[in-house]
């Protein structure tokens, strides 16, 4: 039982343009979504995160949009460029201290230059 | 430096075998933690341990276990590896449990033939 999905395996954007990656969950008793960026052979490293209590966070060209009603967060990419090229993935965490992550499958993105 | 490190990059071995990964992070954080990425490329949560107490265990075979010598070291010894433990294993660590960004280690991609 997948609690965390991304859709979409893979996505190309051209240089300068959005990039959107969506996310769904189903575990309404997540309170906390993050987003890591992943390289080939390296270890994902975070992006950016927003609390359930927020709708909208912004950090530079990045944004994170969360629609709980619909149980869905998307991510922005503003505006896309090459060295963006990565796998990303979505991650959520119940409330509760442990630290317990749940990740999506990833969405590999390709900003052609 | 490297902020969490993981050794070996890349494990080869036999059905059968037992193996030991281990993990290393100069950060100073309290909490670490123990992913598996699959075939299909979920990253799921294995175990985390904080100030050396475990506090994740999630149903993973009992043929993995975790070891914490101290804060800055988690390591992970595989016992009769069996074909399906192929995959790349993922250390990471962060500051308290909670809401706290994980630093991820470059994984350590294993493979039983």
């Amino acid at each position: 039982d997948q609690q965390v999905k991304q859709n979409s395996p893979s996505l190309s954007v051209q240089e300068g343009r959005i990039s959107i990656l969506n996310c769904d969950y189903t575990n309404s008793m997540f309170d906390y979504f993050l987003w890591y960026k992943k390289y080939p052979a390296e270890g994902p490293t975070f992006l950016i995160s927003i609390s359930s209590i927020k709708d909208k966070n912004e950090d530079g060209r990045f944004t994170v949009f969360l629609n709980k009603s619909a149980k869905h967060l998307s991510l922005h990419i503003v505006p896309s460029q090459p060295g963006d090229s990565a796998v990303y993935f979505c991650a959520a965490k119940s409330s509760g201290n442990t630290g317990k992550l749940i990740f999506g499958q990833g969405t590999t993105l390709q900003v052609k230059p | 430096d490297t902020a969490v490190s993981q050794t070996p990059k890349y494990l080869v071995t036999q059905m059968g075998n037992d193996k030991s990964i281990k993990c290393e992070q100069n950060l100073g954080h309290d909490t670490m933690y123990w992913y598996k990425q699959d075939s299909k490329k979920f990253l799921k949560i294995m175990f985390s341990y904080n100030n050396k107490e475990l506090i994740i265990n999630e149903t993973v075979p009992n043929r993995f276990s975790p070891k914490s010598p101290d804060k800055a070291h988690l390591n992970l010894h595989i016992n009769s590896l069996e074909l399906g433990d192929s995959a790349v294993y993922f250390c990471a660590s962060s500051r308290r449990t909670g809401r706290e960004t994980q630093y991820f280690g470059p994984g350590t991609r294993l493979l039983v033939l």
